[in-house]
């Protein structure tokens, strides 16, 4: 079945910087990729929406210029957390629509120190 | 804004023992919706997904009923095993633009 990557599987960093997590979809093109947070027994909450070559669509409450989202191919979706602190630890997970159906990958574990 | 309640937040059953999974949603203009598995640290897996114009879906020792107009559906699982053991979680979807709005889930524990 179609397959959704996500990288790395988990991170940790200092306070301040940069983490980029990459979702790729391995063997179909993903007309659409969305990014999910998830705290510790919570549920999923939707962050983001992002079109191939256009711009995302961020929901409310998320902070556009502090999670920024690059969609340069149908195959791959990058979320860049910027100036990481402690609060943006947690458990990111994108998900990636083709074929008529949604795939999701298998998350990235961010712990900022 | 749709709000997704699972009930229970955690269950611990026998093995061999039926499991019951609920999930209410507050707004029934829902296009889909979608029962997944999450393992501990792992992403999602797709289990069972009802449209709004359905009752039910069937998978093996899973079924999963929809009442659309009373906002709740519900997860059956058979002959529970221990490798049932994980977060079940319920979402809805308003439209087919795949967006989903989760419940916390239920962690289910199988004793063998």
């Amino acid at each position: 079945g179609a397959v959704v990557s996500q990288h790395p599987s988990w991170v940790i960093c200092k306070s301040g910087t940069s983490v980029k997590i990459e979702c790729r979809s391995l063997d179909f093109q993903a007309t659409t990729m969305f990014w999910y947070r998830q705290f510790p027994k919570q549920s999923l909450m939707l962050m983001a929406t992002s079109n191939e070559g256009s711009k995302a669509t961020y929901e409310q409450g998320v902070e556009k210029d502090k999670f920024l989202i690059n969609h340069a191919s149908l195959t791959l979706s990058t979320l860049t957390v910027t100036s990481a602190h402690p609060e943006d630890s947690s458990f990111y997970i994108c998900s990636a629509s083709g074929l008529g159906t949604q795939y999701f990958g298998p998350g990235t574990r961010l712990l900022v120190l | 804004k749709q709000e997704v309640t699972q009930i229970p937040a955690a269950l611990s059953v026998p093995e061999g023992e039926n499991l019951v999974l609920n999930c209410s949603f507050t707004d029934s203009a829902i296009y889909n919706l979608q029962w997944f598995r999450q393992d501990p640290g792992k992403g999602l897996t797709s289990l069972l997904l009802i449209q709004s114009s359905q009752r039910e879906q069937t998978s093996g020792r899973l079924n999963a009923s929809l009442d659309k107009s009373s906002g709740r559906s519900t997860l059956y699982i058979a002959a529970s095993q221990p490798g049932d053991s994980a977060t079940y979680l319920c979402a809805v979807s308003p439209s087919n633009d795949y967006k989903l709005s989760f419940g916390a889930g239920t962690t289910v524990t199988v004793r063998a």
